[in-house]
């Protein structure tokens, strides 16, 4: 079974600092996809960023960027120049074929 | 654009009632749906994976029989709490895909209340 881990359930940065949220996977397939997800105190689920297993470099999307690390198993993301509005759980998911699996989250604040 | 509308987005009601939430895709057709349920400060837990004209595959542990779920088109997808009891109150989210290398697109939930 495919299995998402984010070992940090909260992360804290300084305005306008850098922080990197860990995620890390378990899987034996190949092609899959990989995504981060944010959900504000509004509960809505906003699509961060995605990654293709297959595609070797790494996803950026503005001020966030992953580092995807295929034989580790690893996709974290890094969150520039934080902004207040960057204060949410954070999600990781996988998918392959059907459904998404999804991490525990991590809950970030940023500090004023 | 993939914009998915979920309804209504609050739901109190009483026990024994039958409660069915809507999940529409509006500009795009969602070959795939899928429901969630997320308990306070926990993950989403997907409950079931419905596609287009078949019957929905629901993930162990959840009872068909009291989360119905119809997909009847390739922009709606509904899912009915037959007989809600206060231990169903919880925050539902329905997402929709186009294909499986697409990201999931979700609606705004909706917080169910039973008393």
């Amino acid at each position: 079974a495919q299995t998402v881990t984010q070992s940090q359930p909260e992360m804290s940065v300084q305005e306008a600092e850098t922080v990197t949220l860990s995620c890390t996977y378990d899987t034996s397939e190949s092609d899959y996809y990989l995504f981060w997800y944010k959900q504000p105190p509004s509960r809505q689920m906003i699509l961060v960023i995605r990654q293709e297993a297959y595609k070797q470099q790494n996803a950026t999307e503005n001020r966030f960027s992953v580092n995807f690390q295929k034989a580790a198993k690893s996709f974290s993301l890094k969150i520039s120049d934080s902004q207040l509005g960057d204060a949410a759980m954070y999600f990781c998911a996988y998918t392959f074929r059907s459904d998404m699996r999804f991490g525990a989250g991590t809950r970030l604040t940023v500090k004023p | 654009g993939a914009v998915v509308s979920q309804h209504p987005s609050r739901v109190i009601c009483k026990s024994g009632t039958s409660v069915k939430i809507e999940c529409r895709s509006l500009d795009f057709q969602a070959t795939t749906m899928f429901w969630y349920r997320q308990f306070p400060k926990q993950s989403l837990m997907l409950m079931a994976t419905s596609n287009e004209g078949s019957k929905a595959t629901y993930e162990q542990g959840v009872e068909k029989d009291k989360f119905l779920i119809n997909h009847a088109s390739l922009t709606l997808s509904t899912l009915t709490v037959t007989s809600a009891h206060p231990e169903d109150s919880s925050f539902y989210i329905c997402s929709a895909r186009v294909t499986r290398n697409q990201p999931q697109h979700f609606g705004d939930g909706t917080r169910l209340s039973i008393l």
